[in-house]
C-alpha cells in the first residue's frame, strides 16, 4: 500500500492556528475511524497526540485536535507555541495492515 | 511507569539476519498488542509488523512478510522480530510499540535499536 499523503511542511506564527492534512483511500483513512497522529521532535522517539480520529490521550493538550471527512483526516494546533515544532504523522489502519503519511514539518516562525 | 527497551540492532550484510527484542514493563504486557514500527535515517515513519496479546494472530507490511517474524514471550514480558534475508532498504531505527488499548494507536515507545545493512 501507499502511503498517506501529507503535505511535506506547514507554518504558523506563535498563537495562531494551523492545519495539516492526511489524504488516503477509501481502503484506509475512509475506510475506518483509526486515524492517529504523532509528534515527533528531531532525535526523539514519536508521541501520541491523537487517536481514533479525534481523542487525546492524557497528557496532550487540547490545543490539539482531529478531524476526518471522507478519505482526508486533520490535525489543527490551535494557540501555537514553540514547542509545536516537530514532524507530524498520521496512521490509518489499512485492513490488516497499518499504514503511516510521510510526515509534515511544521515549523513556527 | 511504562518502560520498552529495544535491543539487538547492529551490523548486518545483505541477505543476513538478526533478532531485535523488545522488553516491556510497567504494563499488563500479556493483555496488550505490540507492534514494530521502523524509520530509516532522516525518513518517515513505517509500519513494520503487530502481534496480538497472546500471539494467536500475527501481521506484517508487505514489505517485510515473509521475511520477518513477530512474536512474543509473555512470561518475559518480551516481544521479538526475527529478520531473515535483510535488504540495505531494511536499514532503519527500528522501534517497538505498545498499542493504546485495543486501538491501532501507539501510546508507548521503544527508544530504538538501529539496523545496518551494508557489505
Amino acid at each position: 500500500q501507499s502511503a498517506l499523503t501529507q503535505p511535506p511542511s506547514a507554518s504558523g506564527s506563535p498563537g495562531q492556528s494551523v492545519t495539516i492534512s492526511c489524504t488516503g483511500t477509501s481502503s484506509d483513512v475512509g475506510a475506518y475511524n483509526y486515524v492517529s497522529w504523532y509528534q515527533q521532535h528531531p532525535g526523539k522517539v514519536p508521541k501520541l497526540m491523537i487517536y481514533e480520529v479525534g481523542n487525546r490521550p492524557s497528557g496532550v493538550p487540547d490545543r490539539f485536535s482531529g478531524s476526518k471527512s471522507g478519505n482526508t483526516a486533520s490535525l489543527t494546533v490551535s494557540g501555537l507555541q514553540a514547542e509545536d515544532e516537530a514532524d507530524y504523522y498520521c496512521s490509518s489502519l489499512a485492513g490488516r495492515t497499518v499504514i503511516f503519511g510521510g510526515g509534515t514539518k511544521l515549523t513556527v516562525l | 511507569e511504562v518502560q520498552l527497551l529495544d535491543s539487538g540492532g547492529g551490523w548486518v550484510q545483505p541477505g543476513g539476519s538478526l533478532r531485535l527484542s523488545c522488553a516491556a514493563s510497567g504494563f499488563d504486557f500479556s493483555a496488550t498488542a505490540m507492534t514494530w514500527v521502523r524509520q530509516a535515517p532522516g525518513k518517515g515513519l513505517e509500519w513494520v509488523s503487530a502481534i496480538s496479546p497472546r500471539g494467536e494472530n500475527v501481521y506484517y507490511a508487505d514489505s517485510v512478510r515473509g521475511r520477518f517474524t513477530i512474536s512474543r514471550d509473555n512470561a518475559r514480558n518480551t516481544v521479538y522480530l526475527q529478520m531473515y534475508s535483510l535488504r540495505p532498504e531494511d536499514a532503519a531505527i527500528y522501534y517497538c510499540a505498545k498499542n493504546h488499548y485495543a486501538t491501532v494507536a501507539y501510546s508507548y515507545w521503544g527508544q530504538g535499536t538501529l539496523v545496518t545493512v551494508s557489505s
